[in-house]
């Protein structure tokens, strides 16, 4: 149980374009979903949580007009990155917490790589 | 403000041998405390947490942690390291309560030598 998928795992895109990634909890309820940035060799770097039904909560620093969430449903979360740039480049990785658990329990996807060229 | 040091970036032991990874945190209260595994190009995979209790929390693929409060710490041990089990590990913390944010260590990258 408690799997997140992530679509696409790879993607390449043109400098100016959008990409859509979507995080899907596949057997479980989620009203939190979290989504981290991940340079090379570096740890993961939240970027926002997203709540079922509301507006996502951005992290200092993070472009909420850049990177667009909107978590429609309990099981699926999108992060649209706009007008994707070289240094938009990274792993995306999303997490999800289910509905039911106090603790804080976070489950990960299998993330998304996103190249812009 | 919470944050989470994992002293150690690299370490690399003999397959067989045994492992400690270090983590130490610093929060107000005792937060809660995860152990998580990602390999190359992958997500995260949960070993462990701790909440309450016990403080030896027993996880996944044989590994287990000590929750000490007074060194703040949250160190993870394998007595015996398979050459599957080089990846990269983060400790995390995240408030007491739930629903609430994780802060992850900076991660050490463990490698196994055959």
């Amino acid at each position: 149980g408690a799997v997140v998928s992530q679509h696409p795992s790879r993607v390449i895109c043109k400098s100016g374009t959008s990409v859509k990634i979507e995080c899907r909890s596949l057997d479980f309820q989620a009203t939190t979903m979290f989504w981290y940035r991940q340079f090379p060799k570096q740890s993961l770097m939240l970027m926002a949580t997203s709540n079922e039904g509301s507006k996502a909560t951005y992290e200092q620093g993070v472009e909420k007009d850049k990177f667009l969430i909107n978590h429609a449903s309990l099981t699926l979360s999108t992060l649209t990155v706009t007008s994707a740039h070289p240094e938009d480049s990274s792993f995306y990785i999303c997490s999800a917490r289910e509905s039911r658990l106090a603790t804080g329990e976070q489950y990960f996807g299998p993330g998304t790589r996103l190249t812009v060229t | 403000a919470q944050s989470v040091t994992q002293p150690d970036i690299h370490i690399t032991v003999s397959e067989g041998a045994s492992l400690e990874l270090r983590c130490n945190y610093s929060y107000g209260a005792t937060p809660y405390l995860f152990w998580y595994v990602q390999s190359p190009g992958q997500g995260l995979q949960l070993l462990l947490k701790y909440f309450s209790g016990d403080t030896l929390v027993q996880g996944i693929k044989g590994f287990e942690a000590e929750f000490k409060r007074s060194q703040s710490s949250f160190n993870l041990r394998k007595p015996s390291v398979h050459w599957s089990d080089a990846a990269e590990y983060f400790c995390a913390v995240a408030p007491t309560g739930g629903g609430n944010k994780l802060t992850f260590g900076t991660g050490t990258q463990l490698k196994v030598e055959l």
